[in-house]
């Protein structure tokens, strides 16, 4: 089964407009990342959060993480169509070592 | 910039037949991941190496598939008989221990 759960599943915006995507996880964890997937292709990473860390900036993207709610969300600024991709937040569980667990994702679709 | 290595990029096979992906991961990291992508779904965890060790193969059909990174680096998973459930992308990625991984473009396995 899978750790992270992403929403929405599916987003539309217009380029320009702010994206915000959230993940929720259900065990703790040592840290959250999320990845961007363009179709077909591999995961690119994006952001890595450690547990201690409430949020992290890098460049337009923006990671918030609650630990006490057990989720975590992506905002992306001023979206491109270059943005359009699938989002996935994926969660490592330190139980004797590090296990990365994927949500399902979210379709991001940045209209120009 | 460093890559990791995967080969080959298709691969379309009938069922009952043996395939094997070969994974190359960037130099010097010692956590190779194996993945299992379906459409529209996020990565399952198939192996994790540290070095040339499996610390987790909780989610491997180990009736099926198999997995080796003997002198801990590259990498060669294995599915014999291949069934028509195992259509999907099988992705490899490496990191340092707990860090971020690095993903190849993935093998698009069919089979018929």
């Amino acid at each position: 089964s899978q750790q992270g759960e992403e929403d929405p599943q599916a987003l539309s915006i217009q380029e320009g407009e702010n994206a915000t995507m959230n993940c929720s996880y259900k065990t703790s964890i040592n840290n959250l990342q999320w990845y961007r997937q363009n179709s077909g292709r591999g995961l690119v990473h994006l952001i890595l959060i450690r547990s201690n860390e409430r949020e992290k900036h890098s460049g337009r993207l923006r990671v918030t993480l609650d630990t006490s709610k057990k989720s975590s969300s992506l905002l992306i600024t001023a979206s491109r169509a270059a943005d359009t991709a699938s989002y996935f937040c994926a969660t490592d569980e330190g139980t004797g070592g590090f296990k990365t667990i994927f949500g399902a994702g979210t379709r991001l679709f940045v209209k120009a | 910039e460093a890559e990791v290595a995967q080969s080959p990029r298709y691969k379309i096979t009938e069922k009952s037949q043996a395939v094997a992906f070969w994974c190359d991961p960037i130099s010097g990291h010692a956590t190779l991941y194996w993945y299992r992508q379906i459409l529209g779904q996020g990565p399952e965890l198939l192996v994790q190496f540290q070095d040339e060790s499996v610390v987790d193969d909780s989610q491997l059909p180990k009736d099926r598939f198999s997995a080796e990174r003997l002198k801990g680096v590259d990498s060669t998973l294995k599915i014999q008989p291949a069934e028509l459930g195992d259509s999907a992308m099988y992705l490899c990625a490496s990191s340092s221990p707990g860090g971020e991984q690095f993903f190849g473009p993935g093998t698009r396995l069919t089979v018929l």
